[in-house]
């Protein structure tokens, strides 16, 4: 079946650190690869997709590229802030008998300290 | 749009109570889900319909779980009698296209005493 692994948290960075936050998958066929953020809170919101290998998702400073030889869709930032603290899931969507559905990791915490 | 829309925000309950959480969709999406999601384990998808009709209630804890989608903006998920590990932050999320992307609502927090 299909399932995604992610790193465990919680992450803990200074401001304007480096972030990687790495994500593997399983699926058969050609998966889509979404990246969802969770403030405090709040909902799930989408932050950034990939639908085919080698696509890169960017958005408000974050990317991921959709690596198919390696299965991997490892979500970057070049400089965190505050703002940024939240939890991370990485999903992937592939059709199945009851149609299209998203699969979700388990979720990274993401702390950003001053 | 005023994005996926659920009531109520917050709800208490006392054990075997009934309880109905309510979700409207984005107009004109043609998936919905509902989703549990607990410190223990995480996010869950319950059950979620095309064009109102259920595809896949296998997440559905027990039969003490029901959903149903009357309209194409409006669902509900009945949860009779509600115990307390039913205690969790439940989502609606709606979709144009079932790969597309989801837009979640800000849940409702479940609290049974």
């Amino acid at each position: 079946g299909n399932s995604v692994t992610q790193m465990e948290g919680p992450v803990t960075l200074s401001e304007e650190a480096f972030l990687t936050i790495n994500c593997t998958y399983t699926a058969t066929g050609y998966p889509s690869l979404f990246w969802y953020v969770q403030y405090p809170g709040e909902g799930l919101q989408l932050l950034l997709k990939a639908t085919k290998a080698d696509d890169k998702g960017s958005n408000k400073g974050f990317e991921a590229t959709y690596r198919k030889e390696t299965t991997s869709f490892h979500l970057e930032k070049g400089s965190v802030q505050v703002s940024d603290s939240a939890v991370y899931f990485c999903a992937l969507s592939a059709f199945t008998g009851g149609g299209n559905k998203l699969t979700f990791g388990t979720g990274t915490q993401l702390k950003v300290e001053l | 749009d005023a994005g996926v829309i659920q009531s109520p925000r917050h709800e208490v309950t006392e054990m075997g109570q009934e309880v109905t959480l309510r979700c409207k969709p984005i107009s004109g999406h043609d998936y919905l889900f509902w989703y549990r999601q607990t410190m223990m384990r995480g996010l869950e998808l319950l059950i979620y319909f095309n064009n109102n009709v259920p595809i896949d209630d296998s997440g559905m804890p027990e039969d003490r779980f029901s959903a149903k989608m009357p309209n194409a903006s409006f669902s509900t998920l009945k949860i009779q009698p509600s115990e307390p590990r039913d205690s969790a932050v439940y989502f609606c999320a709606s979709s144009l296209l079932g790969d597309d992307g989801y837009t979640f609502g800000s849940g409702t927090r479940l609290t049974v005493v």
